[in-house]
């Protein structure tokens, strides 16, 4: 079973905001939400992570309900350079016990002029 | 900063060839990982280490192994490489392995086609 569910892909244009929004129906009382973004020909990067309600950064912002069964990340004002995919991450533990990082497919965001 | 560096941007290999992957980290990280990278399927988990001489089977082990002698190294082995082994080899590490995920560091990945 998925940990986390988010859209394949989203499109957007230069100075809009965009939302991209994952579901975490199973998350443990204990997990964080963290994201990573990915460009293309590197490896994935942290870019934010929380726990509950809102956390902001220089990069994005994260917006967790009091439920926690979902987040959403929020770019203001993208520009071609933020066309990357974004991972969500929520806590999968392995077969002994420890916790380890699972980025599914992500959400491959482009960005147009 | 954490760096992670493999030791190969990319790769050309025959089927049939054993192939390592090299992955060494600077900053004492307990763990490694390592991810193969494939379009529409995301990164998917092949083998990871929490320790020298400790590994354990990520989601899609088959067809590889690794090696982790010493702690900054962890290597990753094609027995015998084949055409659908080529893909994109990320490898990545960490200090923490409880539910911050926050603190992963990539290398740059190694982009290997088995012909």
């Amino acid at each position: 079973l998925a940990k986390t569910t988010q859209p394949i892909s989203m499109d957007s244009y230069e100075g809009q905001e965009v939302n991209i929004t994952c579901s975490h129906n199973n998350i443990a009382t204990n997990d964080y939400i963290t994201w990573y973004q990915q460009f293309p020909s590197q490896g994935p990067r942290f870019i934010i992570q929380g726990y509950k309600t809102k956390v902001t950064n220089e990069v994005a912002s994260l917006f967790i309900p009091a439920d926690r069964k979902s987040s959403t990340l929020s770019l203001p004002r993208v520009s071609l350079s933020d066309t990357a995919v974004y991972y969500c991450l929520v806590g999968d533990k392995a077969s002994g016990g420890s916790y380890i990082p699972t980025f599914g497919r992500g959400t491959s965001l482009i960005v147009h002029p | 900063d954490v760096k992670v560096t493999q030791s190969s941007r990319y790769l050309v290999k025959r089927t049939g060839e054993k192939v390592f992957l090299e992955c060494v980290q600077d900053m004492d990280h307990e763990n490694m990982f390592w991810y193969r990278q494939d379009p529409g399927l995301g990164l998917r988990l092949i083998y990871f280490s929490y320790d020298v001489k400790m590994k354990e089977k990520g989601d899609i082990p088959e067809g590889y192994s690794v090696s982790r002698e010493k702690k900054e190294r962890f290597s990753l082995i094609l027995e015998s490489a084949s055409t659908n082994q080529t893909s994109m080899y990320l490898c990545a590490s960490s200090l923490v392995r409880d539910t911050d995920m926050s603190g992963y560091t990539f290398g740059s990945g190694t982009r290997l086609t088995v012909v």
